[in-house]
């Protein structure tokens, strides 16, 4: 089946900082979503975006489907950005999402 | 608008005890899905169903039964817990592909589970 794989697995950032979280997968998809799970253990859709560009605020999502990978962009990043950030892409089935091992991020004061 | 609505929030079990994970969607969503995440890790699938009637294993089944007799419910059931059945569990709801943003998946707050 499709393998995900993200890196790196831990960030930690000052506040104010950039950073940039990768995904990379092993067979063409289409759906690919990118999930933030918050330190109460929430998860929360950030983007669906099997392809392209989308923005939302201060954070922004790129996938290149073409050479299987997607990266999230978290800019001047806040402590409320710290959690588990996770990749998940559509089984070759279209069925279920397979889901990569995460990010986690931690941005201090 | 609810969402995906898992109850309880948190249990404690004794190795050997049931119990039944409950899962409710407001969506109309035909897919319904269980996972569980352990510490430090990422999600695992342990079921999910297509629509009502039909279900199928996903990677961790073993353990676990599930059943959905109407779309909007998708039980989750432990039959004689086990230590290694400690963790977070998560039911989440996709509808059927579409197009653009109506293909996401939303997942409920999540159930955390003991076995003692």
């Amino acid at each position: 089946g499709i393998q995900v794989e993200q890196s790196p697995p831990d960030l930690i950032l000052q506040e104010g900082a950039n950073s940039t979280l990768r995904c990379n997968f092993s067979d063409s998809v289409n759906n690919l979503q990118w999930f933030h799970q918050n330190p109460w253990g929430q998860l929360i859709n950030l983007f669906y975006i099997p392809s392209g560009t989308k923005q939302n605020g201060r954070l922004s999502a790129t996938t290149v489907a073409t050479e299987r990978y997607s990266l999230l962009y978290i800019s001047s990043s806040q402590t409320t950005d710290s959690g588990v950030y996770f990749c998940a892409v559509l089984n070759q089935a279209g069925t279920a999402l397979i889901f990569g091992k995460g990010t986690t991020l931690s941005v201090s004061s | 608008n609810a969402g995906v609505t898992q109850t309880p929030k948190f249990r404690i079990l004794k190795i050997g005890q049931s119990m039944t994970l409950q899962c409710t969607q407001d969506m109309n969503h035909n897919y319904m899905y269980w996972y569980r995440q352990d510490p430090g890790m990422g999600l695992k699938l342990i079921y999910y169903s297509v629509g009502a009637g039909i279900t199928d294993k996903g990677e961790v089944p073993n353990g676990y039964n599930v059943s959905r007799s109407t779309t909007e419910d998708f039980p989750l059931r432990l039959e004689l817990a086990a230590p290694s059945q400690t963790s977070v569990y998560f039911c989440a709801s996709r509808p059927l592909a579409g197009t653009g943003t109506k293909n996401i998946q939303y997942f409920g707050a999540g159930t955390r589970l003991s076995v003692l």
